[in-house]
């Protein structure tokens, strides 16, 4: 079975351009999570999404953030303008919602993005 | 609010020795607790959860971990350690009720010694 699939894996650009990572999480899926890790701050819960609409956002650092998930297969991440302090690598999670249970969380492999 | 504590950055442990990574955590209500294992380049991989039941709970690749309420901790443990398992673990923990999203710990880094 796929996993979360995640694009790009490696980004690098300078400071001051749009940034746009993407998310495909498992099929069946209906909740997304999206995470920040640095090795100041550890890992960093950004935002979550059940079933398409956006829970939690009391993670994303600024304005320069945004997020969206138009449909179940797909969400995508977004900073604009970036900046040196946004390096970090960019997680993407998914798990599904099931009654009566507690399912894990699925991780991508992340994004590895540095703004020179 | 909810919190998790590893208070040790690294463990390090000999192949074939039993080893054990600490965590600790924190929550208003009933804790649902997971470990995950992370090796360099690559997502978090789920090791194994506690929801309810036996304190003792068995995962993947011969870990488990034991919940103790009273201490509020949820160790992890090996009986016998491999090379393999060298890599970043992190506890994290989530409320009964209410916010769904995880609360990770910082992490701790096994090395393991042939």
């Amino acid at each position: 079975d796929a996993g979360v699939i995640q694009s790009p894996r490696h980004e690098v650009t300078e400071m001051g351009q749009e940034v746009t990572l993407r998310c495909k999480p498992i099929s069946g899926h209906n909740s997304l999570f999206w995470y920040r890790q640095t090795m100041m701050r550890g890992l960093e819960l950004l935002i979550y999404f059940n079933n398409n609409v956006p829970i939690d956002d009391s993670g994303m650092p600024e304005d320069r953030f945004s997020a969206k998930m138009p449909n179940a297969s797909f969400s995508t991440l977004k900073i604009q303008p970036s900046e040196p302090r946004d390096s970090a690598v960019y997680f993407c999670a998914s798990s599904s919602i099931v009654q009566g249970g507690v399912q894990p969380q699925h991780f991508g492999d992340g994004t590895r993005l540095s703004i020179l | 609010a909810q919190s998790v504590a590893q208070p040790e950055d690294q463990v390090n442990v000999a192949e074939g020795n039993p080893l054990t990574v600490k965590c600790t955590y924190s929550v208003s209500g009933n804790p649902y607790l997971f470990w995950y294992v992370q090796y360099p380049n690559r997502g978090l991989q789920f090791l194994l959860k506690y929801i309810t039941g036996d304190n003792l709970v068995k995962g993947s690749y011969g870990f488990e971990a034991e919940f103790n309420k009273s201490q509020t901790s949820f160790h992890l443990k090996k009986p016998s350690a491999l090379v393999s398992d060298s890599a970043l673990y992190f506890c994290a923990v989530r409320e009964d009720t209410g916010r769904r999203a995880l609360t990770f710990g910082s992490g701790t880094r096994l090395q393991v010694q042939p």
